[in-house]
């Protein structure tokens, strides 16, 4: 049952590179979302997909992108990366019934130096 | 204002005793609230959801929700070292569904 996988686990960048989270769940969810953890601050939304063919901004949009491949795939992407993206990141599904119902992959350590 | 606030702790409590762990959130609309909790380098794991005014008890766990002063609570009885974990209340916001955390709550349970 491996549920959400994210890719990768860890990654260090240089200012101004760009990259590309990858994230799939195969529990046949509708909804997709990104957060962002960063001390004392709690997870923040960046992005959020409530079905295949939609996505939607959340708290933190600035400096990211987003796709919604198909039904298992949303992947986040950062075509610029700078300091203030450091974080901890995790995708998140939920079968759309009740949003409030989250499934999170392991989460990804991003640096950017 | 932020929209939800937690006390961001650390709270600190001897084994056995029991936590409170305490939320506020901004929207008064708001009808669906749940905890999560996150143990050190892992991911949020929900354990409760609440979506009447009252007490839900699951266990150890009673989340105690009043809409009238937007206020909900977590409270864990008999607590355990296990239990040492950062808490975090989310909130489904009545604008556009989204689920929003607070900032968390570090609990640490002394044996």
């Amino acid at each position: 049952n491996a549920g959400v996988t994210q890719t990768p686990k860890f990654q260090v960048l240089k200012t101004g590179q760009s990259m590309t989270l990858q994230c799939a769940q195969d529990m046949n969810h509708n909804s997709m979302y990104w957060y962002r953890q960063d001390p004392g601050m709690g997870l923040r939304l960046i992005y959020y997909s409530a079905s295949e063919g939609t996505t939607d901004k959340g708290e933190v949009p600035n400096g990211y992108n987003v796709s919604r491949l198909n039904k298992r795939e949303f992947s986040l992407r950062l075509e610029s990366a700078a300091p203030s993206q450091t974080s901890v990141y995790f995708c998140a599904s939920s079968d759309g019934t009740d949003p409030g119902k989250l499934f999170f992959g392991s989460g990804t350590q991003l640096s950017v130096l | 204002q932020k929209e939800v606030e937690q006390n961001s702790g650390p709270l600190s409590v001897p084994e056995g005793a029991i936590a409170s762990l305490n939320c506020t959130y901004s929207d008064r609309g708001s009808q669906s609230f749940f905890w999560y909790r996150q143990y050190s380098g892992k991911s949020p794991e929900l354990i409760m959801s609440i979506y009447s005014n009252g007490d839900k008890e699951d266990g150890r766990f009673t989340a105690q929700l009043n809409k009238a002063s937007q206020y909900v609570s977590l409270l864990i009885r008999d607590s355990q070292p296990s239990d040492s974990a950062t808490y975090l209340c989310a909130v489904i916001y009545n604008q556009g569904g989204k689920l929003i955390f607070g900032q968390g709550t570090e609990l640490s349970v002394k044996p």
